[in-house]
């Protein structure tokens, strides 16, 4: 267990709709990202929040948006639902002050079925 | 651009010998390796790490080894056991700034068999 939670695990929905991921990180940590692992794309990161403020954006689309609030949880919102984001949405939290590099640690994933 | 590459999609060894997964990089601003282990429906579970300042790392049967000149790393399991069987990833982190995302390989299957 690497004392980072996601809910729901599982979500079916229909396209044009919008959800909401939700993700505790680990006890301490300042840093949560958020990961989206598809068949043919792998593991790709999406976007960094680091104690409220949002640190980094990779390739997130612009109908996904996402933050974190005080208490250091994590919202990924997902709206208007395409069949091609069914996947893996992973978070990750770290410590957040990085020296030589910081491991990020996994939660257990929300799997996504966009029907 | 893939900036992590794992060139064997899957792997298989015989219990109580050596498993080594490989792992390439181009980015050079790269200053910070993990390996994950992944079974499915699960979340990847960290592994081991290496800066770059090192080239060996060592937790119990896991090893990492990291060729800045070759832009290599791989990771050394020793014995493998059955319970190894799961896809590896290599990721790496770097750049500078408040970059730290981790860009990942596809991963290797590894395969153990008794």
């Amino acid at each position: 267990d690497s004392g980072v939670t996601q809910t729901p695990k599982h979500l079916i929905t229909a396209t044009g709709q919008r959800v909401t991921l939700r993700c505790s990180p680990r006890s301490g940590d300042l840093s949560v990202y958020w990961y989206q692992q598809s068949l043919d794309q792998g593991l790709q990161f999406l976007i960094q929040y680091y104690n409220g403020e949002e640190r980094a954006k990779g390739n997130i689309l612009e109908r996904f948006s996402a933050q974190q609030f005080p208490d250091l949880h994590s919202e990924l919102n997902l709206s208007s639902l395409e069949l091609g984001d069914s996947a893996l949405y992973f978070c990750a939290s770290s410590v957040g002050v990085r020296d030589v590099g910081e491991t990020q640690y996994f939660g257990p994933g929300t799997r996504l079925l966009v029907l | 651009d893939q900036q992590v590459k794992q060139n064997s999609p899957s792997l298989s060894v015989q219990e109580g010998r050596i498993s080594i997964l490989n792992c390439d990089y181009t980015n050079s601003m790269f200053d910070y390796f993990l390996w994950y282990k992944k079974y499915p429906a699960e979340g990847p579970t960290f592994l081991i790490s290496i800066s770059s300042i090192k080239d060996k790392n060592e937790d119990g049967r896991f090893t990492v080894f990291l060729n800045k000149s070759a832009k290599h790393l791989s990771l050394h399991i020793v014995p493998s056991q059955p319970g190894d069987s799961a896809v590896y990833f290599c990721a790496a982190s770097g750049g500078g700034g408040s970059n730290y995302k981790l860009t990942f390989g596809k991963g290797t299957l590894l395969t153990v068999n008794p």
